[in-house]
């Protein structure tokens, strides 16, 4: 089973310019999270998915980001124009909430975007 | 709001035993997890456990909870050179929203 797929891999790019992210999760997973990671941190949630809407984006950033989940299954992170804070790596995650059972909430990460603003 | 604390370092010997600690403030939290990071690598669950649990052991690891002092930790058994990454704790009130720790990076000599 293919695991949750991030591209690109890496990213540098100037100041004020714009850039974005790609998440292909799960097949099956019905709940997506971009997480932003800055090093030496824990990850943070910047958005939650399900299906194709957004249920918690209280974190994100929404005066220069943006993300969208069209079909309820890809995912893109925009961000326009990024800054230098804005250098960590972005995760994508997904699970499954929908299914017959308990859920243990196990989340499934790609291997991240790392975006360096110079 | 809800908070994570880990510290950030620990250094063992291969073979002997790591213990790992977490702390965290929601005293609703149902599920707590332990994640591993490994360079370059995105998080990978190593184990879990519900609130209404004390211990759970699975194989080398063992989780101990603590929810009357909301205390976490993750014990590896004879901790070997490929157990060397980071370990982030991360606990939920509900599936769906998890909160991370900042890590603690396990360093693992020969």
């Amino acid at each position: 089973e293919a695991g949750v797929v991030q591209s690109p891999r890496y990213k540098i790019i100037e100041k004020k310019q714009p850039v974005a992210f790609w998440c292909n999760p799960i097949s099956g997973h019905n709940t997506l999270y971009w997480y932003r990671q800055n090093l030496g941190q824990g990850p943070e949630l910047l958005i939650r998915y399900e299906n194709e809407e957004a249920v918690d984006d209280s974190q994100l950033p929404k005066d220069r980001f943006s993300a969208e989940r069209l079909k309820g299954v890809d995912s893109t992170l925009k961000i326009q124009p990024a800054e230098l804070g804005d250098s960590a790596v972005y995760l994508c995650a997904s699970t499954s909430t929908s299914g017959a059972g308990p859920n243990t909430g196990e989340l499934f990460f790609g291997e991240g975007s790392r975006l360096t603003v110079l | 709001g809800e908070d994570v604390e880990q510290s950030l370092f620990l250094s063992v010997r291969e073979g002997d035993s790591s213990v790992i600690n977490c702390t965290y403030t929601d005293s609703s939290s149902t599920y707590l997890y332990w994640y591993k990071q490994e360079p370059g690598a995105g998080l990978q669950l190593l184990t879990y456990i519900f609130s209404n649990m004390d211990m759970k052991q699975d194989q080398r690891l063992t989780v101990l909870l603590n929810k009357k002092d909301k205390h976490l930790s993750l014990r590896i058994a004879d901790t070997q050179t490929g157990d060397s990454a980071i370990y982030f704790c991360a606990v939920t009130r509900f599936t769906g929203k998890l909160i991370f720790g900042q890590g603690t990076t396990l360093q693992v000599k020969p």
